[in-house]
């Protein structure tokens, strides 16, 4: 069966600190590997990575995808409270639409 | 910029309410889905269409039903809602294998 399993499952933090999350997976012939950032409402979309591109950056965050190992981490440097909230990952098997998610691990940050 | 649009942002029914959910996605998307959003279990899919009319179950299918007529609708029911059927109800849509893009969910309470 297809998994995805993501840890720590909570984490808190002081603003300035570096953190790391990881996403680890199962699936049958992997497409490629979300990660969303989810406050109060919808999530949204941070990065997507394939074997095509396995390595992605936006300011402070950034995430590589090791599909030797069948994983992936999310980086965040220098923390800030608005960086406070769930970060979900979701893997896709090859040949259809649908994406697994994993149960996302919750960041708080403090001031 | 996407925007799904998600009817009810809170919900309130009784056990047995027949309930519908409504989404609406302004893109043109070919791919919408339902998902519930449970604390410790995730995201979970409960079905996604991929054209007007087509539909195909996901992980937890049971005890809801859903409808696409037009494009850019796509309807959730809970035919017999159960005090189980308590959750986080959250729509999405994406272009074929692209990243999904979120409503910003309803949640909703069987009594």
């Amino acid at each position: 069966e297809d998994k995805v399993v993501q840890s720590p499952l909570s984490l808190v933090v002081h603003e300035g600190d570096t953190v790391t999350l990881n996403c680890s997976y199962e699936v049958t012939n992997f497409r490629s590997l979300l990660w969303y950032k989810q406050e109060k409402k919808a999530p949204t979309f941070l990065f997507m990575l394939t074997s095509s591109g396995i390595e992605k950056k936006s300011g402070r965050l950034s995430s590589i995808l090791d599909k030797k190992e069948l994983s992936s981490i999310l980086n965040i440097t220098a923390t800030q409270t608005g960086d406070s909230a769930i970060y979900l990952c979701a893997v896709a098997p090859s040949g259809t639409y649908k994406y697994i998610f994993g149960t996302g691990t919750r960041l708080k940050v403090l001031a | 910029d996407v925007k799904v649009t998600q009817s009810s942002r809170y919900l309130v029914k009784r056990t047995g309410e027949k309930v519908f959910l409504e989404c609406v996605q302004d893109m043109d998307h070919e791919n919408m889905f339902w998902y519930r959003q449970d604390p410790g279990l995730g995201l979970r899919l409960i079905y996604f269409s991929y054209d007007v009319k087509m539909k195909e179950k996901g992980d937890i299918p049971e005890g809801y039903s859903v409808s696409r007529e037009k494009k850019e609708r796509f309807s959730l029911i809970l035919e017999s809602a159960s005090t189980n059927q308590t959750s986080m109800y959250l729509c999405a849509s994406s272009e074929e294998y692209q990243p999904q893009h979120f409503g910003d969910g309803t949640r909703l309470s069987i009594l």
